[in-house]
């Protein structure tokens, strides 16, 4: 395995449930964020870790509860969704917090609130 | 608000053709710039960064930066098909407990045959 792989690829999920998406990097990065892409608006960004610290939280309702467990390893887990929070959830990494590289994504999950 | 502005496009070129694709930016404290190209339903891909005022070129890509007047653009030479996508250009911009990355709308290009 190479690169950042996030799992699932698709998910559809009601306003009930609760379910995780998982991100692994195997760039030996030490910056892991994740962002949310919504068709015709920007990227957002939701949550920053750095070694496994949250150095930063964007305003994200408490519905999305992300946890990094290590360096390679980032979480998000979902509960009590709403329909608009359908849309493609991206995992990316950087070599260091300040990205000067640029980061580097996965390939997303495509999540659907039903 | 730190922001970054994109045309949506679509933005149509004929193959062979040059496509220039542009960028401006509100945050003056901005470091470094990015170009990542999204196909349609993946996840974007880094093709270019550019840090200091004038042109950087890798290959048919060419990214200018102008931070006098706060705009970065991408010319892709001798367009192809498979350059058809959207393309995102990102700011790192410092603030807060991170420099972070701002991301515009992105702008689609479509390459003719």
């Amino acid at each position: 395995e190479t690169g950042v792989t996030q799992t699932p690829r698709h998910l559809v999920m009601g306003m009930t449930n609760k379910k995780s998406l998982k991100c692994e990097q195997h760039l030996g990065h030490n910056a892991m964020y994740w962002y949310k892409q919504s068709a015709k608006k920007p990227l957002e960004l939701m949550f920053v870790y750095s070694l496994e610290e949250r150095v930063e939280n964007n305003s994200v309702p408490s519905r999305f509860s992300p946890e990094c467990p290590n360096s390679s390893h980032l979480f998000l887990h979902l509960h009590t969704l709403q329909p608009e929070d359908s849309a493609l959830y991206l995992c990316a990494s950087s070599q260091e917090l300040q990205g000067a590289f640029g980061y580097t994504f996965g390939s997303g999950t495509r999540l659907t609130v039903v | 608000q730190k922001e970054v502005e994109q045309n949506s496009g679509p933005l149509s070129v004929p193959e062979g053709a040059i496509a220039s694709l542009n960028c401006t930016y509100s945050d003056r404290g901005s470091q470094s710039f990015f170009w990542y190209r999204q196909y349609s339903g993946k996840s974007p891909e880094l093709i270019m960064f550019i840090y200091s005022n004038g042109d950087k070129e890798d290959g048919r890509f060419t990214a200018q930066l102008n931070k006098a007047s706060q705009y970065v653009s991408l010319l892709i030479r001798d367009s192809q098909p498979s350059d058809s996508a959207t393309y995102l250009c990102a700011v790192n911009s410092p603030g807060g407990a991170t420099n972070k990355l701002i991301f515009g709308t992105g702008t689609l290009l479509a390459v003719q045959p």
